[in-house]
């Protein structure tokens, strides 16, 4: 079946513009979670989503950054007035359940550069 | 969540066993200990996941000692394929599953 899919794989977008990317979670996972993985660093949490609850935001770096999951499927992350900090690689990962032991699927991400 | 601690990097060459330990001093007792594995350009990926003693499926193996303050993960007869990075990860089977990344160990495996 289908894994996660992410999209756009790649967006370069000027300092100060307005970002959407969007996550397909696998089908039927319950959890979601954003992550923000920096050139040489491992992935870093951003929020998590259970349904269509956003249960933790608290890696979220600023108030310019807000996700939503309104039908409990789909997810998009926006980025509002970008600055050049906000550019790296942009991870979805969707669980069935929202347990450790339930592996996290993870897509192959969104690669931003803010020019 | 338990701090973890591994190696940067580590060398290998086709054919050779690969066994990356990691410390976490401070597991808890509701901890598991889960290796993801990461390609360039891709998401991390699951490998394996365990709780004490030793966990084997067909990707890899997992030793965990009884006192569980470190663990290993093997990589029999290693392929160039198998050149990516590797997180450990320790976290509570409860509640819900944010992950916490260290740098992981980049794994470079030689013709």
């Amino acid at each position: 079946g289908a894994g996660v899919s992410q999209s756009p794989r790649y967006k370069v977008a000027k300092r100060g513009q307005d970002v959407a990317l969007r996550c397909d979670p696998i089908s039927g996972h319950v959890s979601l979670f954003w992550y923000q993985q920096a050139l040489g660093q491992g992935p870093e949490f951003l929020t998590y989503f259970q349904n269509e609850a956003q249960l933790d935001k608290s890696g979220l770096p600023s108030d310019r950054f807000f996700a939503e999951r309104p039908e409990g499927s789909v997810s998009t992350l926006k980025i509002q007035r970008t600055q050049q900090e906000d550019s790296a690689v942009y991870l979805c990962a969707s669980s069935f359940s929202g347990v450790l032991n339930q592996p996290q699927h993870f897509g192959d991400g969104t690669r931003l550069s803010i020019l | 969540l338990a701090k973890t601690t591994q190696p940067i990097s580590m060398d290998s060459y086709e054919g050779q066993e690969v066994n990356i330990t990691c410390s976490h001093n401070n597991i808890a007792t509701n901890d598991y200990i889960t290796w993801y594995q990461q390609f360039p350009s891709q998401g991390p990926r699951f490998i394996i996941q365990g709780y004490k003693t030793k966990v084997t499926n067909e990707v890899a193996s997992l030793f965990i000692p009884a006192d569980r303050k470190s663990s290993t993960l093997s990589l029999p007869r290693v392929s160039l394929s198998d050149t990516a990075v590797y997180y450990c990860l320790v976290g509570d089977i409860g509640g819900y599953n944010k992950l916490i990344f260290g740098a992981g160990t980049r794994l470079a495996v030689h013709p």
